[in-house]
C-alpha cells in the first residue's frame, strides 16, 4: 500500500529559527513528490519535486528530492510567524492520484 | 477569480439527510478531485474525474456518488449522512499530461458537521 510519512509531527520555533521538514515516501509507480502548505482553508502548492538531487527554491523555502533513499526536505530559513501552518507532502502515484502524509504542523512564534 | 470554488463552504446538518457539495473550476483542466480531511487533518483522494468519467474510486460508501456535468463541474452528492462523515471536503482539479507530473489546485474547502 502507497505510504507517504512526515516528521516530526509538529514543531514549534522562534521567529528568525531554520527549521527542517522530513517526507518519506513508498509509492507505487511514482512520478513526482509534491510539498503543499495549509493554513486555515485549502491546500496551497509550494514545490514539486521529480528528479534527484535538484534543489527547489523559492523565498526562504527550498526543497531536495533523493530518489534513491525515498525521502524528501523542505527548508525554511529565518522563519516568520506567517510560515505557521500545516506543510503537507504527497506522492504522486503516476495514476491520478496523491498520497498525502499526516502533515507536519509548524508553529512560528514571535 | 477562484481557480476551484466550492458550495457551500459550511454545512450543518443531521443524520440521515442528503447533501450536496458542488465544485467548478476555471483553469481549464481536464480532471477533478473529491479528497476529505479528516478531524486529524489526514488528507485523502475519494474520487478523481478524467473529462467527466470517474477514474478512481478510493472504496468510498455507495452513500457518497460524485456527478461530472461537464470537465469544468464535479458535484459530491452524500446521501444518509452519519456522524463519520463530519470532515472538510476539497474539491481539486489538474491537468494530465503535464511534462512533470500531476500539481493538483484545490478549493478551499466545504466543512460539513453532521450532528
Amino acid at each position: 500500500e502507497d505510504k507517504v510519512v512526515q516528521s516530526p509531527l509538529s514543531l514549534v520555533v522562534h521567529e528568525g529559527d531554520t527549521v527542517t521538514l522530513n517526507c518519506s515516501y513508498e509509492v507505487t509507480n511514482f512520478r513526482s513528490l509534491l510539498w503543499y502548505k495549509q493554513e486555515k482553508k485549502a491546500p496551497t502548492f509550494l514545490f514539486m519535486l521529480t528528479s534527484s538531487g535538484i534543489e527547489k527554491k523559492s523565498g526562504r523555502l527550498s526543497s531536495i528530492l533523493d530518489k534513491k533513499e525515498l525521502f524528501s526536505i523542505l527548508n525554511i530559513t529565518a522563519t516568520q510567524t506567517g510560515d505557521s501552518a500545516i506543510y503537507l507532502c504527497a506522492g504522486d502515484t503516476g495514476f491520478q492520484k496523491l498520497v498525502f502524509g499526516t502533515g507536519t504542523r509548524l508553529l512560528v512564534s514571535p | 477569480d477562484t481557480a476551484v470554488s466550492q458550495t457551500p463552504k459550511y454545512l450543518v446538518t443531521q443524520m440521515g439527510n442528503d447533501k450536496s457539495i458542488k465544485c467548478e473550476q476555471n483553469l481549464g483542466h481536464d480532471t477533478m478531485y473529491w479528497y476529505k480531511q479528516d478531524s486529524k487533518k489526514f488528507l485523502k483522494i475519494m474520487f478523481s474525474y478524467n473529462n467527466k468519467e470517474l477514474i478512481i474510486n478510493e472504496t468510498v460508501p455507495n452513500r457518497f456518488s460524485p456527478k461530472s456535468p461537464d470537465k469544468a463541474h464535479l458535484n459530491l452528492h452524500i446521501n444518509s449522512l452519519e456522524l463519520g462523515d463530519s470532515a472538510v471536503y476539497f474539491c481539486a482539479s489538474s491537468q494530465l499530461g503535464q511534462a512533470n507530473g500531476n500539481t493538483i489546485y484545490f478549493g478551499e474547502g466545504s466543512w460539513l458537521t453532521v450532528v
